[in-house]
C-alpha cells in the first residue's frame, strides 16, 4: 500500500503565507489533488493534478510537488482559510488520501 | 449546478445491511466515473470504492471487499452502495462524489453533502 504523511496542524498569521505538506515515496512521480474541508462540509477540491486551480479557487491557492513531497501554499492567508486540507493521489486501481492537515488562523 | 444528494443513511444493527443512494443532477451522469468516499466521526477520508461511466468496470479498498457493492443506474442518474455485514467501523459520513477518471479513480471535482451510517450492537 501507499501512505501519505501530512502534518496534523499548522498555524499561521492572517497576510501571511501558509505551507502544508504531503509525503509519500517519490510522490514526484504521481499526480497529486488538494481538497480544502471546513467544519460539517463536504469537502472541495482546490487543487488538482499538483498545481492546477479548479475554476472557482482563489489565485492565492497553489500546489508544487517534487521529490517525497508535495506542498499546498496558501498566500495572503484570510480568516476563511481555516480549514483541514488533505492530499490525495491514485496508487494502483484504488485513492490514498493523506491524514489531513488543520490549518488554524492566528 | 451539478448536484449529488445521498439517501438511505440511519442507524444499523452489527451485521445488518443498509443501501445508499445518490441522486445526481445538473450533468451528464452517464459520462463519468463516481466514487463512494467515506469520513469516520472525528477521522479523515477514506475512499471506499468506484465504478466507470458504463458500470463494467469496479474498484474497492481493500477494507470493503466483498461486503459492499457499489453500482448504478444511468437511466435514472442514480449510484449506489449495498451495505453488507455491517460492522462498528463502516460508522461514518458517505460521500458521493463524481469522479474525474473514467478507466479507475482519480481525483473528485464535486461532492455530495453526505448521509450519516450507524453501526451499533
Amino acid at each position: 500500500s501507499y501512505v501519505l504523511t501530512q502534518p496534523p496542524s499548522v498555524s499561521v498569521a492572517p497576510g501571511q503565507t501558509a505551507r502544508v505538506t504531503c509525503g509519500g515515496s517519490n510522490i514526484g512521480d504521481k499526480s497529486v489533488h488538494w481538497y480544502q474541508q471546513k467544519p460539517g462540509q463536504a469537502p472541495v477540491l482546490v487543487v488538482y493534478d499538483d498545481s492546477d486551480r479548479p475554476s472557482g479557487i482563489p489565485e492565492r491557492f497553489s500546489g508544487s510537488n517534487s521529490g517525497n513531497t508535495a506542498t499546498l501554499t496558501i498566500s495572503r492567508v484570510e480568516a476563511g482559510d481555516e480549514a483541514a486540507y488533505y492530499c490525495q493521489v491514485r496508487y494502483s486501481n484504488s485513492v490514498v488520501f493523506g491524514g489531513g492537515t488543520q490549518l488554524t488562523v492566528l | 449546478e451539478v448536484q449529488l444528494v445521498e439517501s438511505g443513511g440511519g442507524l444499523v444493527q452489527l451485521g445488518g445491511s443498509l443501501r445508499l443512494s445518490c441522486a445526481a443532477s445538473g450533468f451528464t451522469f452517464r459520462s463519468y466515473g463516481m466514487s463512494w468516499v467515506r469520513q469516520a466521526p472525528g477521522k479523515g477520508l477514506e475512499w471506499v470504492s468506484y465504478i466507470t461511466s458504463s458500470g463494467n468496470t469496479i474498484y474497492y479498498a481493500d477494507s470493503v471487499k466483498g461486503r459492499l457493492t457499489i453500482s448504478r443506474d444511468n437511466a435514472k442518474n442514480s449510484l449506489y452502495l449495498q451495505m453488507n455485514s455491517l460492522r462498528a467501523e463502516d460508522t461514518a459520513l458517505y460521500y458521493c462524489a463524481r469522479d474525474y477518471g473514467d478507466l479507475h479513480p482519480y481525483y473528485f471535482d464535486y461532492w455530495g453533502q453526505g448521509i450519516l451510517v450507524t453501526v451499533s450492537s
